[in-house]
């Protein structure tokens, strides 16, 4: 049973380019979140997809949309990259809330972007 | 919002047992959860609480006092595995949303 997997595991970009993050979730889940976690610090929550629509979104600009496709998995896009989108981004799956209230995240090993 | 603190670092003994300490204010609470973070790798699910009281998972236990804003994750025979970075995570049914929030994590250093 494959857990959540990202891709890629580690991508160097320089300013100003584009970047997109992928993530397949855990088999059975439906919800996909996205987090973005500097070094030394916990994950923060960018946004939830879930049947396809950002259901919420955390404290993060524009430049960072996504989208979840019909078979669950997820792209994070960010654009326009700046020196502080450096950090890890981490993927995390679970079932939808609604109908499993105490599903945890399940989390992917996530994608390490350096911006230069 | 919520506010979330955990000390930022923590050493003990092999063997030993050692207690992190979360406190949290949030509005609408709805369930506390702890992950363990190996360095490079990804949060793992340790435990859940959202009623008061210990819940026991081997090794680990994890506490609740919802009037007192506070949880803490108990190790007990600590092993250098243990190891890792300990994050606090609070989610909030606020706004419907029910996103857990993350605190900045404590760093458990275990030496022989």
């Amino acid at each position: 049973d494959a857990g959540v997997t990202q891709s890629p595991t580690h991508l160097i970009k320089t300013r100003g380019q584009q970047v997109t993050l992928r993530c397949s979730p855990k088999s059975g889940h439906d919800t996909v979140s996205w987090y973005q976690q500097a070094l030394g610090q916990g994950p923060q929550f960018i946004f939830q997809y879930y049947e396809e629509e950002e259901r919420q979104r955390g404290n993060f600009p524009d430049r960072f949309s996504g989208h979840q496709f019909p078979n669950y998995s997820s792209e994070l896009n960010v654009n326009a990259l700046l020196l502080g989108d450096s950090a890890l981004y981490l993927c995390a799956s679970s079932l939808d809330r609604d109908r499993a209230p105490r599903s945890p995240l399940h989390f992917g090993n996530g994608t390490r972007l350096t911006v230069t | 919002g919520q506010n979330i603190d955990q000390p930022t670092e923590m050493t003990a003994t092999e063997g030993a047992i050692v207690q992190i300490n979360c406190t949290y204010q949030t509005s609408g609470f709805n369930g506390l959860f702890w992950y363990q973070q190996h360095a490079g790798e990804a949060p793992t699910f340790l435990s859940y609480n959202v009623l008061d009281g210990l819940e026991e998972k081997g090794r680990f236990s994890s506490f609740l006092s919802r009037s007192k804003g506070y949880s803490y994750l108990l190790l007990k025979e600590l092993q250098m595995k243990d190891s890792a970075s300990y994050l606090c995570a609070v989610r909030d049914r606020g706004g419907g949303s029910y996103i857990p929030t993350f605190g900045r994590g404590t760093s458990l250093i275990v030496h022989p």
